[in-house]
């Protein structure tokens, strides 16, 4: 079965460092990847997602993601965290096969808290 | 585009109620899936449909069901509201290949007394 994993429920960065929002997934064969954001009181908003090709993906925001295959990690990075930054993030994986529904598979979240 | 739209914002039940939440699309788009989400569970696929006359279910689909009778709404229907279906509802829609990001809606904050 797919699973996500996100191992930290809560990252605290501090204001112009380098921020990492970890996860691993679990599934047969090759997946698309996503990160999405989620506000206060908001939906989701998608950042950005691996479909083939390099590994280093960037999105929106400034936001990165590197896909590590052996690992199976798929790690939202960015250089320099903002104020703003401070969100639940959602880690997905959606199966290739498509006749399957597509279903989109969830992380349980990590909060992001970035202090001035 | 309004994007995808859900209605109501906030709904109070009582225990064995019955209410639809309603989501409506105007991106063409031919998947549309609900979704609750739940402290520390992420969110969870309730159901889902790949076209207007097709539907599917989702990892949570007891107590819920769902109709897709055009391509632009996908109602949900709670059957007989129990406590354990307080939780926040969204819809989400997407162009029909698997690589295409999801888009969601606002949710919908659902208490069962």
């Amino acid at each position: 079965a797919q699973s996500v994993a996100q191992p930290e429920d809560q990252v605290n960065v501090a204001e112009g460092n380098p921020l990492t929002v970890k996860c691993t997934y679990s599934v047969s064969g090759n997946p698309y990847l996503f990160w999405y954001v989620q506000y206060p009181n908001r939906g989701l908003q998608f950042l950005l997602k691996y479909i083939t090709g390099d590994n280093l993906v960037k999105g929106s925001y400034g936001f990165e993601a590197e896909f590590n295959k052996s690992q199976t990690s798929f790690h939202l990075k960015k250089p320099s965290a903002l104020v703003s930054d401070s969100a639940l993030y959602f880690c997905a994986v959606r199966d290739r096969i498509y006749n399957q529904g597509g279903k989109l598979i969830f992380g349980q979240g990590t909060e992001l808290s970035v202090k001035p | 585009n309004a994007g995808v739209t859900q209605t109501p914002k906030f709904q109070v039940l009582k225990t064995g109620q019955s209410m639809t939440l309603q989501c409506a699309q105007d991106m063409n788009h031919e998947y549309m899936s609900w979704y609750r989400q739940d402290p520390g569970m992420g969110l969870r696929l309730i159901h889902y449909s790949v076209g207007a006359g097709i539907t599917d279910q989702g990892e949570v689909p007891n107590g819920y069901n769902v109709s897709r009778s055009t391509t632009e709404d996908f109602p949900l229907r709670l059957l007989s509201a129990a406590p354990s279906q307080t939780s926040v509802y969204f819809c989400a829609s997407s162009f029909g290949s698997s690589y295409n990001e999801q888009f969601f809606g606002p949710g919908t904050r659902l208490t069962v007394l």
